[in-house]
């Protein structure tokens, strides 16, 4: 089966940094995406790592490493409104599944003043 | 800019009903995809279809079925709703080939089953 695990709940204040995680256990691997949502409101695509490696994008960065199965959502300068969820999500091999997201549960971040 | 619209934002209905919820996009994407969300199990996929007239099932698509009849337009249809289905419903799209595409995702539905 498909296993995306991320933390449920996070919590920071304004103005620091703070790395989300997610591990995966996938049968097929085309990239994985980082979405935040925030309440109410539809997910919107933040990053995507395809290869290992860092991937930045202002105060957003995403790190990759595929043999571990391991990725990070980095924010920067944290600010109030970025206060959501972040969701992990895994693409499928392309084929009979055309790309299919594989979600996880979603982090819920709390930006303290 | 891309655009995927859902007809409704709140929903509600009567238990046993049958229920459309529409969704369409402006990007001539191939692929589209129904989800919904409830808290704590996050995003389940319920079908997919990456061309008129074709559909797959996704993880939970008990209960539910859909329908492609032009390339713009993804229906879900709830046969016959029941109270666990009280849920936000999810549209998204995505192109066939999609590279570093994300799937874009519609304002979602809410949909109350009383």
């Amino acid at each position: 089966g498909q296993n995306i695990d991320q933390p449920t709940e996070m919590t920071a204040t304004e103005g620091a940094i703070v790395q989300i995680n997610c591990t995966y256990q996938t049968s097929g691997f085309n990239g994985l995406f980082w979405y935040q949502q925030h309440a109410g409101e539809a997910p919107t695509f933040l990053s995507y790592n395809v290869l290992d490696g860092l991937e930045e994008k202002g105060r957003f960065s995403s790190f990759l490493s595929r043999s571990k199965g391991y990725s990070y959502l980095l924010l920067k300068e944290l600010q109030m409104k970025d206060s959501a969820s972040y969701l992990c999500a895994v693409r499928d091999t392309e084929g009979s599944t055309l790309g299919r997201l594989y979600f996880g549960r979603g982090t819920q971040l709390t930006v303290w003043p | 800019d891309v655009k995927v619209t859902q007809s409704s934002r709140y929903l509600v209905k009567r238990t046993g009903e049958k229920v459309f919820l529409e969704c369409v996009q402006d990007m001539d994407h191939e692929n589209m995809f129904w989800y919904r969300q409830d808290p704590g199990l996050g995003l389940r996929l319920i079908y997919f279809s990456y061309d008129v007239k074709m559909k797959e099932k996704g993880d939970i698509p008990e209960g539910y079925s859909v329908s492609r009849e032009k390339k713009e337009r993804f229906s879900l249809i709830l046969e016959s709703a029941s109270t666990n289905q009280t849920s936000m419903y999810l549209c998204a799209s995505s192109l066939r080939f999609q590279g570093n595409q994300p799937q874009h995702f519609g304002d979602g539905t809410r949909l109350s089953i009383l």
